[in-house]
């Protein structure tokens, strides 16, 4: 079972360009979302999407672009990258609605460094 | 607002037991979650509690919630180095996203 997978791992960027991080589930899950995780400041919620077609702003969208065409994937774009998006990137995919919405599968993350 | 506080660091010896603690501000959590995050990993469900108990047991793991001081408790029996990780704490209010703690790392030391 590949369950989330997150490409690339590492990637290093110059200030203003543009690149976009890839998320893909196998497990039809129509809840996705994306994290970023920063030293003392656990997990902040960028942007999510309750199925294709759907997406929504989460606690710190600005800077980041998302689309949902198909329930399998949820990209996560960077418009033009500034130091402050430096971190790890996490995607995490559930079931939506009922009890089991708390049990999110992440994938192992994507470090973002950006000069 | 909504709010979810860890202690950053905690450092134990092998065999001991450990304790992780988290404060959360919203009653409206039915839910509340511990996660672990092993180095270089995405985050893991470890377990779970619903708000009406008081405690959930699981092998190695006990969780304590006192919904009245909105405090929860992870609790690792015997903690061995392979428990070496970070561990947040999750609330989910009512009609609302999960809300993560800053995490717990916790050190095993032999």
């Amino acid at each position: 079972n590949a369950g989330v997978t997150q490409t690339p791992k590492f990637q290093v960027l110059k200030t203003g360009q543009s690149m976009t991080l890839q998320c893909a589930q196998d497990m039809n899950h129509e809840y996705m979302s994306w994290y970023r995780q920063d030293p003392g400041m656990g997990l902040r919620l960028i942007h999510y999407s309750v199925g294709a077609g759907i997406t929504d702003q989460g606690e710190v969208p600005n800077g980041y672009n998302v689309s949902r065409s198909t329930t399998e994937d949820f990209p996560l774009r960077l418009l033009s990258a500034a130091p402050s998006q430096t971190s790890v990137y996490f995607c995490a995919s559930s079931v939506a609605g009922g009890p089991n919405t708390g049990e999110l599968f992440f994938g192992e993350g994507s470090r973002l460094t950006v000069l | 607002g909504e709010d979810v506080e860890q202690s950053l660091f905690l450092s134990v010896r092998e065999g001991d037991s450990s304790v992780i603690n988290c404060t959360y501000t919203d009653s409206s959590s039915t839910y509340l979650y511990w996660y672990k995050q092993e180095p270089g990993a995405g985050l893991q469900l470890l377990t779970y509690i619903f708000s009406n108990m008081d405690m959930k047991q699981d092998q190695r793991l006990t969780v304590l919630l006192n919904k009245k001081d909105k405090h929860l408790s992870l609790r690792i029996a015997d903690t061995q180095t392979g428990d070496s990780a970070i561990y947040f704490c999750a609330e989910r209010p009512l009609g609302g996203k999960l809300i993560f703690g800053q995490g717990t790392e916790l050190s095993v030391k032999p």
